[in-house]
Protein backbone atom coordinates (compact mmCIF):
# COMPACT_ATOMS: atom_id res chain seq x y z
CA UNK A 1 0.00 0.00 0.00
CA UNK A 2 1.24 3.59 -0.87
CA UNK A 3 2.82 5.40 2.46
CA UNK A 4 0.79 8.41 3.63
CA UNK A 5 2.46 11.28 5.50
CA UNK A 6 -0.01 13.24 8.20
CA UNK A 7 0.76 16.29 10.13
CA UNK A 8 1.12 15.32 14.06
CA UNK A 9 -1.12 17.50 15.81
CA UNK A 10 -3.21 20.14 15.01
CA UNK A 11 -5.71 22.87 16.74
CA UNK A 12 -9.03 23.57 15.63
CA UNK A 13 -11.59 26.00 17.52
CA UNK A 14 -14.94 24.66 18.58
CA UNK A 15 -17.69 25.74 15.70
CA UNK A 16 -14.83 25.93 12.66
CA UNK A 17 -13.85 23.79 9.94
CA UNK A 18 -11.55 21.56 10.29
CA UNK A 19 -8.81 20.86 7.76
CA UNK A 20 -6.68 17.70 7.67
CA UNK A 21 -3.80 17.59 5.14
CA UNK A 22 -2.93 13.84 3.80
CA UNK A 23 0.28 13.54 1.49
CA UNK A 24 0.00 10.16 -0.53
CA UNK A 25 2.58 10.94 -3.46
CA UNK A 26 2.66 7.70 -4.17
CA UNK A 27 -0.74 6.35 -4.70
CA UNK A 28 -1.69 3.67 -7.33
CA UNK A 29 -4.47 4.72 -9.91
CA UNK A 30 -6.85 2.64 -8.30
CA UNK A 31 -5.92 2.52 -4.58
CA UNK A 32 -8.78 4.33 -2.57
CA UNK A 33 -8.39 6.84 0.42
CA UNK A 34 -9.84 5.95 3.75
CA UNK A 35 -9.95 8.33 6.60
CA UNK A 36 -10.74 6.50 10.09
CA UNK A 37 -10.59 8.58 13.78
CA UNK A 38 -9.71 6.89 17.09
CA UNK A 39 -11.38 8.55 19.82
CA UNK A 40 -8.92 8.10 23.50
CA UNK A 41 -9.02 4.13 24.26
CA UNK A 42 -11.73 3.54 21.52
CA UNK A 43 -11.78 1.27 18.23
CA UNK A 44 -11.41 3.22 15.24
CA UNK A 45 -14.06 4.61 13.61
CA UNK A 46 -14.97 4.70 9.87
CA UNK A 47 -15.22 8.32 8.43
CA UNK A 48 -15.52 8.33 4.62
CA UNK A 49 -13.44 7.19 1.88
CA UNK A 50 -12.94 8.20 -2.01
CA UNK A 51 -11.12 7.16 -5.54
CA UNK A 52 -10.90 9.76 -7.12
CA UNK A 53 -14.03 12.34 -6.69
CA UNK A 54 -14.60 14.26 -3.53
CA UNK A 55 -16.98 12.81 -1.06
CA UNK A 56 -19.32 13.98 1.76
CA UNK A 57 -21.64 11.97 4.41
CA UNK A 58 -22.83 13.09 7.24
CA UNK A 59 -19.65 13.09 9.06
CA UNK A 60 -17.35 14.77 6.78
CA UNK A 61 -16.33 15.83 3.25
CA UNK A 62 -13.04 14.24 1.25
CA UNK A 63 -11.57 16.53 -0.91
CA UNK A 64 -9.08 14.57 -3.28
CA UNK A 65 -6.67 16.40 -5.67
CA UNK A 66 -6.82 15.96 -9.43
CA UNK A 67 -3.16 13.78 -9.41
CA UNK A 68 -4.62 12.29 -6.38
CA UNK A 69 -0.99 12.52 -4.41
CA UNK A 70 -2.85 14.36 -1.47
CA UNK A 71 -6.38 14.58 0.41
CA UNK A 72 -7.67 16.75 2.80
CA UNK A 73 -10.28 15.49 5.08
CA UNK A 74 -12.98 18.41 6.51
CA UNK A 75 -14.98 18.46 9.34
CA UNK A 76 -16.70 21.18 8.59
CA UNK A 77 -18.28 22.22 12.31
CA UNK A 78 -15.79 20.67 14.76
CA UNK A 79 -17.04 20.31 18.25
CA UNK A 80 -14.98 18.90 21.36
CA UNK A 81 -16.45 15.45 20.86
CA UNK A 82 -14.39 14.99 17.37
CA UNK A 83 -11.01 15.33 19.34
CA UNK A 84 -8.84 12.42 18.22
CA UNK A 85 -6.37 10.79 16.38
CA UNK A 86 -7.32 10.97 12.53
CA UNK A 87 -5.67 8.38 10.19
CA UNK A 88 -5.41 8.80 6.77
CA UNK A 89 -4.87 5.19 5.03
CA UNK A 90 -4.33 4.77 1.44
CA UNK A 91 -5.61 0.80 0.78
CA UNK A 92 -4.86 -1.93 -1.85
CA UNK A 93 -7.36 -2.39 -4.59
CA UNK A 94 -9.30 -5.93 -5.03
CA UNK A 95 -7.26 -7.95 -6.29
CA UNK A 96 -4.91 -8.11 -3.20
CA UNK A 97 -7.32 -9.49 -1.73
CA UNK A 98 -7.04 -8.43 2.15
CA UNK A 99 -8.53 -5.88 3.63
CA UNK A 100 -5.72 -5.43 5.73
CA UNK A 101 -5.63 -1.53 6.92
CA UNK A 102 -2.18 -0.05 7.46
CA UNK A 103 -2.38 2.67 9.98
CA UNK A 104 0.74 5.29 10.22
CA UNK A 105 0.99 7.68 13.21
CA UNK A 106 -2.10 9.97 12.48
CA UNK A 107 -3.08 13.43 13.00
CA UNK A 108 -3.85 14.27 16.74
CA UNK A 109 -6.92 17.02 16.60
CA UNK A 110 -7.43 19.06 19.29
CA UNK A 111 -10.70 20.85 19.49
CA UNK A 112 -10.15 23.92 21.21
CA UNK A 113 -13.37 25.83 23.45
CA UNK B 1 -27.87 -2.58 13.81
CA UNK B 2 -25.88 -3.96 16.34
CA UNK B 3 -22.11 -2.90 15.74
CA UNK B 4 -18.74 -5.36 16.45
CA UNK B 5 -19.34 -7.05 19.99
CA UNK B 6 -15.26 -7.97 21.34
CA UNK B 7 -15.39 -9.80 24.85
CA UNK B 8 -13.96 -9.22 27.12
CA UNK B 9 -13.10 -5.61 27.37
CA UNK B 10 -10.72 -5.86 29.72
CA UNK B 11 -8.66 -8.57 31.05
CA UNK B 12 -5.47 -9.81 33.21
CA UNK B 13 -3.19 -12.59 32.81
CA UNK B 14 -0.01 -13.49 34.34
CA UNK B 15 3.13 -13.98 31.77
CA UNK B 16 2.92 -17.63 30.74
CA UNK B 17 -0.93 -18.32 30.64
CA UNK B 18 -2.94 -18.02 27.06
CA UNK B 19 -6.30 -16.25 27.02
CA UNK B 20 -9.03 -16.40 24.40
CA UNK B 21 -10.40 -13.61 22.66
CA UNK B 22 -13.87 -13.37 21.29
CA UNK B 23 -15.29 -11.10 17.95
CA UNK B 24 -18.84 -10.72 16.59
CA UNK B 25 -19.05 -9.24 13.32
CA UNK B 26 -22.01 -6.68 12.76
CA UNK B 27 -24.86 -8.96 11.23
CA UNK B 28 -23.93 -10.27 7.78
CA UNK B 29 -20.60 -9.24 7.56
CA UNK B 30 -18.18 -12.09 6.59
CA UNK B 31 -14.61 -10.83 6.95
CA UNK B 32 -12.92 -10.32 10.50
CA UNK B 33 -9.78 -8.92 11.00
CA UNK B 34 -7.71 -8.50 14.22
CA UNK B 35 -5.26 -5.47 15.59
CA UNK B 36 -2.82 -4.71 18.01
CA UNK B 37 -2.61 -1.41 19.19
CA UNK B 38 0.58 -0.34 21.83
CA UNK B 39 1.84 2.88 22.85
CA UNK B 40 4.91 1.97 21.08
CA UNK B 41 4.03 0.46 17.68
CA UNK B 42 0.62 1.76 16.95
CA UNK B 43 -1.80 -0.43 15.11
CA UNK B 44 -0.68 -3.44 13.76
CA UNK B 45 -2.84 -5.99 11.41
CA UNK B 46 -3.05 -9.58 12.88
CA UNK B 47 -4.97 -11.74 10.79
CA UNK B 48 -8.01 -11.58 8.91
CA UNK B 49 -10.44 -14.28 7.97
CA UNK B 50 -13.11 -15.19 5.72
CA UNK B 51 -15.35 -18.25 5.05
CA UNK B 52 -14.07 -19.65 7.82
CA UNK B 53 -10.21 -19.42 6.25
CA UNK B 54 -7.40 -17.22 7.11
CA UNK B 55 -7.01 -14.88 4.25
CA UNK B 56 -3.54 -13.05 5.40
CA UNK B 57 -1.64 -12.44 8.44
CA UNK B 58 0.69 -9.60 10.11
CA UNK B 59 4.19 -9.81 10.97
CA UNK B 60 3.46 -11.27 14.66
CA UNK B 61 4.97 -15.19 16.09
CA UNK B 62 2.77 -17.97 15.77
CA UNK B 63 1.92 -17.72 19.30
CA UNK B 64 -1.03 -15.37 17.85
CA UNK B 65 -3.92 -17.55 16.13
CA UNK B 66 -7.33 -17.24 15.56
CA UNK B 67 -10.15 -19.11 13.86
CA UNK B 68 -13.43 -18.34 12.57
CA UNK B 69 -16.62 -19.99 12.79
CA UNK B 70 -19.71 -20.75 10.41
CA UNK B 71 -21.48 -17.88 11.48
CA UNK B 72 -18.41 -15.80 10.69
CA UNK B 73 -17.89 -15.11 14.65
CA UNK B 74 -14.00 -15.18 15.32
CA UNK B 75 -11.86 -15.70 18.01
CA UNK B 76 -8.07 -15.09 18.61
CA UNK B 77 -5.91 -16.95 21.04
CA UNK B 78 -2.40 -15.88 22.62
CA UNK B 79 -0.36 -18.34 23.84
CA UNK B 80 2.71 -18.22 26.09
CA UNK B 81 1.75 -14.48 27.54
CA UNK B 82 4.49 -12.30 27.46
CA UNK B 83 4.65 -8.69 29.19
CA UNK B 84 5.23 -7.27 25.60
CA UNK B 85 1.54 -8.92 24.55
CA UNK B 86 -0.07 -6.20 26.76
CA UNK B 87 -1.96 -4.34 24.10
CA UNK B 88 -5.56 -3.19 22.68
CA UNK B 89 -7.17 -5.66 20.87
CA UNK B 90 -9.33 -4.61 18.16
CA UNK B 91 -11.65 -6.73 15.94
CA UNK B 92 -12.99 -5.25 13.06
CA UNK B 93 -15.78 -6.77 10.19
CA UNK B 94 -16.45 -5.83 6.80
CA UNK B 95 -19.17 -7.28 4.48
CA UNK B 96 -16.69 -9.55 2.33
CA UNK B 97 -13.21 -10.49 1.36
CA UNK B 98 -11.57 -8.81 -1.53
CA UNK B 99 -13.65 -5.95 -2.23
CA UNK B 100 -12.02 -2.62 -2.18
CA UNK B 101 -14.51 -0.02 -1.87
CA UNK B 102 -16.24 -1.21 0.98
CA UNK B 103 -15.35 0.03 4.51
CA UNK B 104 -14.34 -1.86 7.81
CA UNK B 105 -16.29 -1.48 11.51
CA UNK B 106 -13.99 -2.13 14.57
CA UNK B 107 -15.45 -3.00 17.85
CA UNK B 108 -14.50 -1.49 21.43
CA UNK B 109 -11.62 -3.68 21.70
CA UNK B 110 -10.35 -5.82 24.57
CA UNK B 111 -7.86 -4.22 26.81
CA UNK B 112 -5.09 -7.10 27.82
CA UNK B 113 -2.72 -6.84 30.69
CA UNK B 114 -0.09 -9.40 31.33
CA UNK B 115 1.64 -9.35 34.95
Amino acid sequence: DAKTTQPPSMDCAEGRAANLPCNHSTISGNEYVYWYRQIHSQGPQYIIHGLKNNETNEMASLIITEDRKSSTLILPHATLRDTAVYYCIVRAPWGAGSYQLTFGKGTKLSVIP
Amino acid sequence: KAGVTQTPRYLIKTRGQQVTLSCSPISGHRSVSWYQQTPGQGLQFLFEYFSETQRNKGNFPGRFSGRQFSNSRSEMNVSTLELGDSALYLCASSLAYGVANTEAFFGQGTRLTVV
